[in-house]
């Protein structure tokens, strides 16, 4: 099946500071996915994003189809976004989401 | 419009007991997909059901069944209960097939 790798593994930011997650996928996709996982485990959606460019708010997500990889940005972090980011993807066949091992980010005030 | 809804929130069962996780998807969506969530890992595929058949399933035993009934809500059964299931369920819905998929809050399952 299609591997699904996340970078970096943790990120401590100082709030108000920029960042960027990285999703490495090795197969093409015909669905990706960005999520927020919060304290009480809910997934919430952040980008659906199977190629180009998307933005919201202090966010944006970048797919690069071809190049089998997608940058989630964060800009003027707030504590609030603190929790695991999850990439996720649709692939060939495959009706599931393949989830990647996620980027446990915390922002400090 | 109301999102996915699972009940219930949390749960204590015992091993070789058996439990049933219920999912509501999200007005409009037809396919029903399950996961489980380990402490500290990614969701894992368990299946995902449409049109109230079981249209794929993961790398998970027998002991671990489905429904989706013809109003698209769906339940997840696990029969002999281990220590290992203890975990986050996870329901997501979606309309067909390679559209994004919405998430549940979940329900916690603890197995002693």
């Amino acid at each position: 099946g299609i591997q699904v790798e996340q970078s970096p593994p943790d990120l401590i930011l100082q709030e108000g500071a920029n960042s960027t997650l990285r999703c490495n996928f090795s197969d093409s996709v015909n669905n990706l996915q960005w999520f927020h996982q919060n304290p009480w485990g809910q997934l919430i959606n952040l980008f659906y994003i199977p190629s180009g460019t998307k933005q919201n708010g202090r966010l944006s997500a970048t797919t690069v189809a071809t190049e089998r990889y997608s940058l989630l940005y964060i800009s003027s972090s707030q504590t609030t976004d603190s929790g695991v980011y999850f990439c996720a993807v649709e692939s060939g066949n495959d009706y599931k989401l393949s989830f990647g091992a996620g980027t446990t980010v915390t922002v400090r005030a | 419009d109301a999102g996915v809804t699972q009940s219930p929130t949390h749960l204590i069962k015992t091993r070789g007991q058996q439990v049933t996780l219920r999912c509501s998807p999200k007005s409009g969506h037809d396919t029903v997909s399950w996961y489980q969530q380990a402490l500290g890992q990614g969701p894992q595929f368990i299946f995902q059901y449409y049109e109230e058949e079981e249209r794929q399933r993961g790398n998970f035993p027998d002991r671990f069944s489905g429904h989706q009934f013809p109003n698209y809500s769906s339940e997840l059964n696990v029969n002999a209960l281990l220590l290992g299931d203890s975990a986050l369920y996870l329901c997501a819905s979606s309309l067909w097939v390679y559209n994004e998929q919405f998430f549940g809050p979940g329900t916690r399952l603890t197995v002693l």
